[in-house]
Formats: structure tokens, C-alpha cells, sequence
């Protein structure tokens, strides 16, 4: 079975300063996996995935995420954030042969003038 | 496209009422889940469709939820009765199978008093 941990509950950051959200997963098998972010009272949306290939992916809003297979990471980083980044971003696993997607705890980003 | 379609929106209902949540996935999408998403228990996958056929309902918490999805274009997820402990946002999600990853709509928030 797969499992995903967002190591960071919330992170706080100033405007126009860098910001790296946490990864882990582990699976038995090839997995694809995502990231989507939640603005208030607002469902899921997709901002990337990452499903072969190239493992930098990028993604909408600047966004992007670096698959590490040996490290079973898919951190997000964006290298300038701005106050309308102010969500919450969920890291998500799915295995290559299956449906159900797995979704982390969630991280909080704060985004501070 | 109108992307995933909700209703109501609100819910606010008495213990023991029956609750009905509907959703309209987005036209062509294949598959269809509803979630569940709490602060305690995070995003939970409760039912998962395919081609209008229930695949995986280990989700559904107990025999007062049920799931159903007439056609193509529409579901509906209904808690008969309801409980205090099944307040949460509720969240319909559709994709396509060659398309990995999930639209979700702008969940239906209840409260049940």
C-alpha cells in the first residue's frame, strides 16, 4: 500500500522569498504523483504531476517538483512566492496500475507581506 | 467547460435527517469519487465509480451512507441518518482513465446539529 507525508504541517514565508513543501512516499511499486493545491472554500486543483520522464516537472503559477526515486521525494519549490500563494498544497500518490490516489495531510503555506 | 458541478453548496441539517449530495462530472469523464475532507481525518476516498459501476466503497464509513450514479452525468451520495460526527466538506472528483489526474468540484460543506 502507498502512504505520503507532508513533513511540514505549515510553512510561513515573507513575499518574494523562496519556498521548498515537503514529500515522501513510499510504494511497492511505480507510482505517478501529483501535487494540488486548495485555496479557501475551494476544491483541489491540479497544479502539477509528474508521471515519467523528466524528473522536473513543471506546473502552473511557477510552481515546480523534482520526482527522487531514491529518496522517494516529490518536493514543490517556487523560487518567488506571492501573498495569492496563500493555500493549502497536497502531495498525492497513485499507483501506475490503479486508481485510488493517495493525498498527504496537507501543508499550509502562509505567504507574509 | 463548467468542471465538476456540486449542489447544495451548504447543507445544515438535523441529526437523523436524510442528507443527499449531488454531482454532475465534468461530460466525457469516466471515473468518479466522492471524498470526505476533515481537519482530524484529512481528504478520505469514500466510493469510486467507473463507468457508472461502484469499484471500491471500503471508504464508505457505514450502511448509513450510500452511493449511487444513475448515468454518466450525474451522482448522488446520500447519508440516511445523519449524524453529528459526519459534518465535513464533501468533495465529488471526476476523471478519464488515460488522464491521471482528478477535477474536483467546490464540495458540498454540511453540518449536521
Amino acid at each position: 500500500a502507498q502512504s505520503v507525508t507532508q513533513l511540514d504541517s505549515q510553512v510561513p514565508v515573507f513575499e518574494e522569498a523562496p519556498v521548498e513543501l515537503r514529500c515522501n512516499y513510499s510504494s511497492s511499486v511505480s507510482v505517478y504523483l501529483f501535487w494540488y493545491v486548495q485555496y479557501p472554500n475551494q476544491g483541489l486543483q491540479l497544479l502539477l504531476k509528474y508521471l515519467s520522464g523528466s524528473t522536473l516537472v513543471k506546473g502552473i503559477n511557477g510552481f515546480e517538483a523534482e520526482f527522487n526515486k531514491s529518496q522517494t521525494s516529490f518536493h514543490l519549490r517556487k523560487p518567488s512566492v506571492h501573498i495569492s500563494d496563500t493555500a493549502e498544497y497536497f502531495c498525492a500518490v497513485r499507483d501506475t496500475g490503479g486508481f485510488k490516489t493517495i493525498f498527504g495531510a496537507g501543508t499550509r503555506l502562509f505567504v507574509k507581506a | 467547460d463548467a468542471g465538476v458541478i456540486q449542489s447544495p453548496r451548504h447543507e445544515v441539517t438535523e441529526m437523523g435527517q436524510e442528507v443527499t449530495l449531488r454531482c454532475k462530472p465534468i461530460s466525457g469523464h469516466n471515473s468518479l469519487f466522492w471524498y470526505r475532507q476533515t481537519m482530524m481525518r484529512g481528504l478520505e476516498l469514500l466510493i469510486y465509480f467507473n463507468n457508472n459501476v461502484p469499484i471500491d466503497d471500503s471508504g464508505m464509513p457505514e450502511d448509513r451512507f450510500s452511493a449511487k450514479m444513475p448515468n454518466a452525468s450525474f451522482s448522488t451520495l446520500k447519508i440516511q441518518p445523519s449524524e453529528p460526527r459526519d459534518s465535513a466538506v464533501y468533495f465529488c472528483a471526476s476523471s478519464l482513465d488515460r488522464v491521471y489526474e482528478q477535477y474536483f468540484g467546490p464540495g458540498t460543506r454540511l453540518t449536521v446539529t
